[in-house]
């Protein structure tokens, strides 16, 4: 098992719409969580981190966290063609070492 | 968050030889991640450099394929030693934020390496 699972996608939604990325952990022990949007051939960007259960709202971001479930999820509310993207998942690994597992990403396509 | 140069932001190699990437940073920082991004795939830690001791590398990765230096709080390189086409990747330098989290990790602009 992966420590940190995404659907590499494509996803597809049209532009206005609501994205809706997923993403799963094995380290019971994650304390923070992170999404960054890579463009093609650029360096990943942070755009949101969660610490604790429940929603985290910035913008057209909302990030959402469950760590009973070991779920965090990115919802990108009316979807941009900027946004198309490869969207990362990253988890901060337990034991107070602050080094991030990366999920393989998910491409996003907003098409107009 | 801070200013990270990466150089060089790109080269392509003969396989054998070694390249040296440098990640300078507009302030001073207690820890410096090197991660490797394989041609459509995710971010894998490679090494862990802290000021003043040898870097810690995460399983897979030796210290004398990625010789690493960390001479001070604002600087690192990272070795590629007797590069193979497998070699080929992006390699990104990254230190964490300097907020009240101190978790988020921000990145160089990364260095694509090709090695024919």
């Amino acid at each position: 098992q992966k420590e940190v699972e995404q659907n590499s996608g494509p996803l597809s939604v049209p532009e206005g719409a609501i994205a809706s990325l997923n993403c799963t952990y094995s380290d019971r022990g994650s304390q923070s969580f992170f999404w960054y949007r890579q463009y093609s051939g650029k360096s990943p960007e942070l755009i949101m981190f969660i610490y604790s259960n429940g929603d985290k709202e910035d913008g057209r971001f909302t990030a959402q966290l469950n760590k009973a479930s070991q779920y965090v999820s990115l919802l990108i509310r009316d979807s941009q063609p900027s946004d198309s993207a490869t969207y990362l998942c990253a988890v901060s690994r337990s034991g107070g070492y602050n080094k991030l597992i990366f999920g393989a990403g998910t491409r996003l396509a907003v098409h107009p | 968050s801070a200013v990270i140069s990466q150089k060089p932001s790109r080269d392509i190699c003969q396989r054998g030889t070694s390249l040296t990437i440098q990640c300078q940073v507009d302030s001073q920082v207690t820890m410096m991640f090197w991660y490797r991004q394989q041609p459509g795939q995710s971010l894998t830690l490679i090494a862990t450099a802290n000021q003043g001791s040898e870097a810690t590398y995460e399983s897979g990765f030796v210290i004398d394929k990625f010789p690493i230096s960390r001479p001070n709080l604002t600087f690192s390189t990272l070795t590629v030693s007797n590069m193979s086409p497998e070699d080929s990747s992006i390699y990104l330098c990254s230190v964490l934020g300097q907020g009240a989290g101190n978790t988020e990790a921000f990145f160089g602009q990364g260095t694509r390496l090709t090695v024919v």
